[in-house]
């Protein structure tokens, strides 16, 4: 069975400084991997999403994560935090070859110091 | 191109009535998914429909039922409501489930169960 855990349900950085969320999946199959971003009262927004090809992927809004397979990771990072970027954030994976039903980490609450 | 839509943006119900969610499909979208987020929690994965017919379902129970009309519309239907059931139920339109497409999300509807 898949699933994704993220590490940290808050994470604070302040204004300007790098932003890292953590997610390590668990998949029996190659997994397609996504990061969503959800504002508050909205719904999810994709942010970037890894199914085939270079690992590491390129985002909206300044972010990127890296597929990395002997570890099972595929962390979320943005150089510089903007206030901009306060929102909720959630990892997921789903199985490639099969219908699109995507598992969700619970979430990391990004928090961004003035 | 209009977005995905959900109606009502948000709903208050009491223990045992019943209620229906819609949502409005992407333009040129076949494939409904629906899901369920908690307070505090990621999305869960309730089930999808692919040209009207279910294509995917998770861990709910058969009160929480679904329809998918030929325009691609679809309808989440829950019986015999539990307090557990207040959460945002988010549905998510693709162009086809058989092959990888990216899943775009409605704003969700926030209900409540007194």
């Amino acid at each position: 069975a898949q699933s994704v855990t993220q590490l940290g349900s808050h994470v604070s950085v302040s204004e300007g400084a790098l932003v890292l969320l953590r997610c390590n999946y668990s998949s029996s199959v190659p997994p397609y991997l996504f990061w969503y971003v959800q504002y508050p009262n909205q719904g999810l927004q994709l942010l970037l999403k890894y199914t085939t090809g270079a690992t590491l992927v390129k985002g909206i809004n300044g972010f990127e994560a890296e597929f990395k397979k002997s570890e099972t990771s595929f962390h979320l990072t943005k150089p510089s935090a903007h206030m901009s970027d306060a929102a909720e954030y959630f990892c997921a994976v789903s199985d490639k070859g099969r219908d699109d039903k995507i598992i969700f980490g619970k979430g990391t609450r990004l928090h961004i110091l003035p | 191109e209009t977005g995905v839509t959900q109606s009502p943006t948000h709903l208050i119900k009491t223990r045992g009535q019943q209620v229906t969610l819609r949502c409005s499909s992407q333009s040129g979208h076949n494939t409904v998914s629906w899901y369920q987020q908690a307070l505090g929690q990621g999305p869960q994965f309730i089930f999808q429909y692919y040209r009207e017919e279910e294509n995917g379902r998770g861990n709910f129970p058969p009160r929480f039922s679904g329809l998918q009309f030929p325009n691609y519309s679809s309808e989440l239907n829950v019986n015999a409501l539990e307090l557990d059931d207040s959460a945002l139920y988010l549905c998510a339109s693709s162009l086809d489930s058989r092959n990888y497409n990216e899943q775009f999300f409605g704003p969700g509807t926030r209900l409540t169960v007194l």
